[in-house]
């Protein structure tokens, strides 16, 4: 049972391109959730979301920012116009339910914007 | 909105010395409580959690840890720590129902180096 897998791994991109990154939850898990780790600072929760539809946008920044995860293929996280301050590691984790159960980790995507 | 506060950001022991890290919570309602470790180069994996009863929770790798509801803390223990334990450990919490975002809050992590 492979596990939360996130692609790609590094991601390096120059200010005002965008960044698309991708997860692939553990079979059978509907959930999914995005982190950001900032230099220095703990994961940062940003959005929360099911098959097709987002559950909890309350730590995504209002703009630049969206996710999305289609009823068919992985959740994507994207980044339009990115900045330097977007420069971090973005985590997804996924879940077989919601209400606080255990959540699965992926390895991350560490975007560097140059 | 609940916090997390993790109070040793960096921590340096000896093999076969104990460990304790601390982690409060600020939250009034009920919560899940979670230590995860990531080693270098990996990715998070979950210690052990609290969801209710025992309050003292057995995780792995010899990990265990305490949850006193009246002082909002959930402290990590581990009686003899090894050269391997080295890793960056986060103290996390969510709210169950009600009380917020589903996903996790985390605090800042404790970066955690076992020397020889």
């Amino acid at each position: 049972n492979a596990g939360v897998m996130q692609n790609p791994r590094h991601l390096v991109r120059r200010r005002g391109q965008e960044a698309r990154l991708r997860c692939s939850p553990m079979k059978g898990h509907s959930h999914v959730y995005w982190y950001r780790q900032l230099p220095e600072e703990g994961l940062k929760f940003m959005v929360y979301l099911q098959k097709e539809n987002i559950i909890d946008e309350s730590g995504m920044p209002k703009e630049r920012f969206s996710a999305e995860f289609p009823k068919e293929g992985p959740s994507i996280l994207r980044i339009q116009q990115v900045v330097r301050g977007d420069s971090a590691a973005y985590f997804c984790a996924s879940s077989p339910s919601g209400g606080g159960t255990e959540a699965f980790f992926g390895q991350g995507t560490r975007l560097t914007v140059v | 909105a609940q916090s997390v506060s993790q109070h040793n950001h960096h921590v340096i022991l000896s093999e076969a010395a104990s460990l304790e890290l601390g982690c409060n919570y600020s939250y009034g309602g009920t919560v899940n409580l979670f230590w995860y470790v990531q080693y270098p180069g990996q990715h998070l994996q979950l210690l052990l959690k609290y969801f209710s009863g025992d309050p003292l929770v057995k995780g792995i790798k010899g990990f265990e840890a305490e949850f006193i509801k009246s002082k909002f803390s959930f402290n990590l223990r581990k009686p003899s720590v090894q050269w391997s334990d080295t890793a960056e450990y986060f103290c996390a919490v969510n709210a169950p129902s009600g009380g917020g975002a589903d996903g996790l809050t985390f605090g800042k992590g404790t970066h955690l180096i076992i020397q020889p």
